[in-house]
Parts: structure tokens; sequence; C-alpha cells
């Protein structure tokens, strides 16, 4: 049972122009959201992340919108460049308390972004 | 470079066999956690440790263990090797802040093993 989402395994946009990626979730006590980018042979870079508490945040050309009734999280690049072409994961934890806070993922999405 | 690494980068062995997998946390890193990333089912968790102890776990198997060091080093020891085994494993590390949720993790650049 998978509980993130990527239902999209490709995306390819131009360069200069928006990438939106999304993922849905299907746990209702996830309440920390990351995304990570992934370029081949290499371990995932953090990217951004959002809380539930929050319904966006931005850093730079990356914006992540939560909206929590829908289970559902986006990811927008604006502008996209050739240097975003990766995999890019979607990431879920909830919160145990503690010092607990393991992630779920979703499968990625590869985005490739064209001169 | 996130700060975290990991040995070997390549591991090619047979199955039955037995290795050892090694991760050094971030600087002032607590929280150790390991992943394994295989063809058809993404990032998968497996286990947790914070500041030595055991904290979470996942869908580890029973062959496999894993232990963090007083110096926060963490190892995977994956035994009895299968072919199914062959992944690439990921170790993360995080400040592991109790209370919140904001462990943002740092990932390793991976071990990818080969069980032939």
């Amino acid at each position: 049972d998978q509980q993130v989402k990527q239902n999209s395994p490709s995306l390819s946009v131009q360069e200069g122009r928006i990438s939106i990626l999304n993922c849905d979730y299907t746990n209702s006590m996830f309440d920390y959201f990351l995304w990570y980018k992934k370029y081949p042979a290499e371990g995932p870079t953090f990217l951004i992340s959002i809380s539930s508490i929050k319904d966006k945040n931005e850093d730079g050309r990356f914006t992540v919108f939560l909206n929590k009734s829908a289970k559902h999280l986006s990811l927008h690049i604006v502008p996209s460049q050739p240097g975003d072409s990766a995999v890019y994961f979607c990431a879920a934890s909830p919160t145990y308390g503690g010092s607990n806070y393991k992630l779920t993922f979703g499968k990625g999405t590869l985005l490739t972004v064209n001169p | 470079d996130s700060g975290v690494t990991q040995t070997p980068k390549h591991l090619i062995t047979a199955t039955g066999q037995r290795v050892t997998l090694r991760c050094s946390p971030r600087s002032g890193d607590l929280s150790v956690y390991w992943y394994q990333q295989s063809l058809d089912q993404g990032l998968q968790f497996l286990i947790q440790y914070y500041n030595g102890e055991e904290r979470a776990k996942g869908n580890i198997l029973e062959r496999f263990s894993a232990q963090q060091f007083p110096d926060l080093h963490s190892e995977l020891n994956l035994s009895s090797l299968e072919l199914g085994d062959s992944a690439l494993y990921f170790c993360a590390s995080g400040p592991g802040t109790s209370g919140g949720n904001t462990d943002t993790q740092y990932f390793g650049p991976g071990t990818r093993l080969t069980v032939l």
C-alpha cells in the first residue's frame, strides 16, 4: 500500500517555463512534507519542506503548496532551468514525538528541462 | 556535498555472504537513518538510530541489523545475502531534535550492493 504517490513518472518542460510536480498521500498522520532532488549516482538532496500548519513555503525558484484537505502537495519550479533536470522525490513524515522521523517516499518523477 | 559519508561506494559479493556498510553522519547530527532503494520499490526506510539507540524500524529484514557507535557512526550489516538484496543503500543523518517534526534528513552518496 503506497502511502505517498507521485502519479507522473516523468515530466518534460521548456527552459524558462514553470514545472509543477505533484504528490498525493493517504496517511492522515503525515504532517511534515519534504521534496528531494536526485541526480544519477548521487544521494537525494534536500530541496524544500513544509509543515502541516502552513499551506505554502517558498525558497527562491522553488515553492511547495500543501492542501491538507485534499492530501495533496505540489512543487513549483519557476523559471525551470536545464540544471533542474533530475528525479524529484516527495517524502512525508508523521510526528511520533521524541526523535522519530521516519520518512515515507514516493517513487519519484523524472523532470527533464529542455533548453 | 551533504557532509554524510558512506563506504564503500560499490560492493560486489555472492549469495549467502555477509557485508557491512558504513556511514558517518554530518558533524553534530545525532540521528542516522538507513534506506534501501531497489529498482521497483523506490526508497524504503529500514531503520533509525538516535544517539546510539534504535528509534524506529521500517521494512528491515531479520537478516539485516544495524548499530550506532559512541562516535555516532553507524553500520548496516546484511547477512545470508540473496540476489534480491542487490540495491542502493543510503544513509541519511539529521539533528534528531526531540519534539517537533522538522528533522530534515541529509543523504549520503549511497553504497551500491550487487549480489551475484
